[in-house]
Order: C-alpha cells, then sequence, then structure tokens
C-alpha cells in the first residue's frame, strides 16, 4: 500500500516557527513536494526535495531524510497570511503524478 | 503570469446527469493531469496526459468517466451519470516535464443533488 501521514492540524502565533511533519509508505520515491492551499482556492508548488537534506526557500524551508522516509516543512516568521492547508506529496518517478497526503491544517492567530 | 484555467468554476447536476469540464494548461506544458478533492482530502490523480496520450488512468472509474486531449493542448472531463459520490473539487494541473512542480487551476467544485 501506499500512504502519507501528516499532522491533521497544527495552530501557532504569528511570529512563531512551525514545523510540519510527513512520512510516507510508497512503492517506488522519486522525490517530496509540498504545496499550499488556501481556502477555497488552487494548491500552490512550495518546495521539493529528492535528496536528503534542507532546501531553503525564504521563510520556508524543506527537509527529507530518504532513510527514515521522513520530511518535514519548516515555516518561519509565521503571518496571518499562512494560515492554509499543506500537503506533503511523493512522486514516483520524474514526470509521473503525485500521491498526496491528506493535509495539515495550519491555524495562525494574532 | 500565465495560469490553468478551468470552466465551469461551481457546476450543480441532479444525479444521472451528464456533466464535462474544461481545463486549458499553460501553453507549452505537454502533462496534464485531473485531480479529485474531496473536502478535508488531499488531491487524487483520476488521469495523466502526456500531449495527446493517457499515462496513468487507473484511478479513473471508467464506467462512467472519460477525459480526452485531442490534440495535446486543452482538456474536457466528462462524468455520465453523475452519482451523489462525485461531489467534489475537480482540479486540472500542468507541468512542464518536472512532475513534483504542478500548476493547478481554480477547479471546478461539482455538487450532484
Amino acid at each position: 500500500g501506499q500512504s502519507l501521514e501528516q499532522p491533521s492540524e497544527v495552530t501557532a502565533v504569528e511570529g512563531a516557527i512551525v514545523q510540519i511533519n510527513c512520512t510516507y509508505q510508497t512503492s517506488g520515491f522519486y522525490g517530496l513536494s509540498w504545496y499550499q492551499q488556501h481556502d477555497g482556492g488552487a494548491p500552490t508548488f512550495l518546495s521539493y526535495n529528492a535528496l536528503d537534506g534542507l532546501e531553503e526557500t525564504g521563510r520556508f524551508s524543506s527537509f527529507l531524510s530518504r532513510s527514515d522516509s521522513y520530511g518535514y516543512l519548516l515555516l518561519q516568521e509565521l503571518q496571518m497570511k499562512d494560515s492554509a492547508s499543506y500537503f506533503c506529496a511523493v512522486g514516483h518517478q520524474a514526470g509521473t503524478a503525485l500521491i498526496f497526503g491528506k493535509g495539515t491544517t495550519l491555524s495562525v492567530s494574532s | 503570469e500565465a495560469e490553468v484555467a478551468q470552466s465551469p468554476r461551481y457546476k450543480i447536476t441532479e444525479k444521472s446527469q451528464a456533466v464535462a469540464f474544461w481545463c486549458d494548461p499553460i501553453s507549452g506544458h505537454a502533462t496534464l493531469y485531473w485531480y479529485r478533492q474531496i473536502l478535508g482530502q488531499g488531491p487524487e490523480l483520476l488521469v495523466q496526459f502526456q500531449d495527446e496520450s493517457v499515462v496513468d488512468d487507473s484511478q479513473l472509474p471508467k464506467d462512467r468517466f472519460s477525459a480526452e486531449r485531442l490534440k495535446g493542448v486543452d482538456s474536457t472531463l466528462k462524468i455520465q451519470p453523475a452519482e451523489l459520490g462525485d461531489s467534489a473539487m475537480y482540479l486540472c494541473a500542468s507541468s512542464p516535464g518536472r512532475g513534483y512542480e504542478q500548476y493547478f487551476g481554480p477547479g471546478t467544485r461539482l455538487t450532484v443533488t
């Protein structure tokens, strides 16, 4: 079977740092992607890890450990606009469709 | 900035009726995906096209769903007949080839009554 596990909800305050974890069990692994989706909106691409380690893009960073089948998305200096759902997604191989997790709803309060 | 276009944005239909959704991907993107997203869940792949060819339709309920991308550009997803369980958001995405980075359209929210 194939599964991605991530927490269903996370809450934090403005300015804080939050980490959203993702563990996966899939047949074949090419890389781990992260997407953000605001209520009523479309998913938008945030980051991608194919190799172990940390990728940084502004306030967002993503980490991957292939040996542990684990990754996380780190959001720093949280802002109200970061309130959204965050999905981890796995690709089997280059160019194939993604398998998405169920998503983590992040609520940022002032 | 180029975007994926979808229409209609909202569709209400009665069960047993036929519905169709249209998607126009970002120009030059050879790969097109149709996903279904149920509220509170992640998107699930229905069908993937590479140009005009179907690459993966293993999760498409072929007894009622069909999809085409005749000229390798825009695409249509059809449901006939619609069932109550088909109520969901239908998302179209395109990619220039890097499957990990997909660009999603605004989706069509389908309600079957």
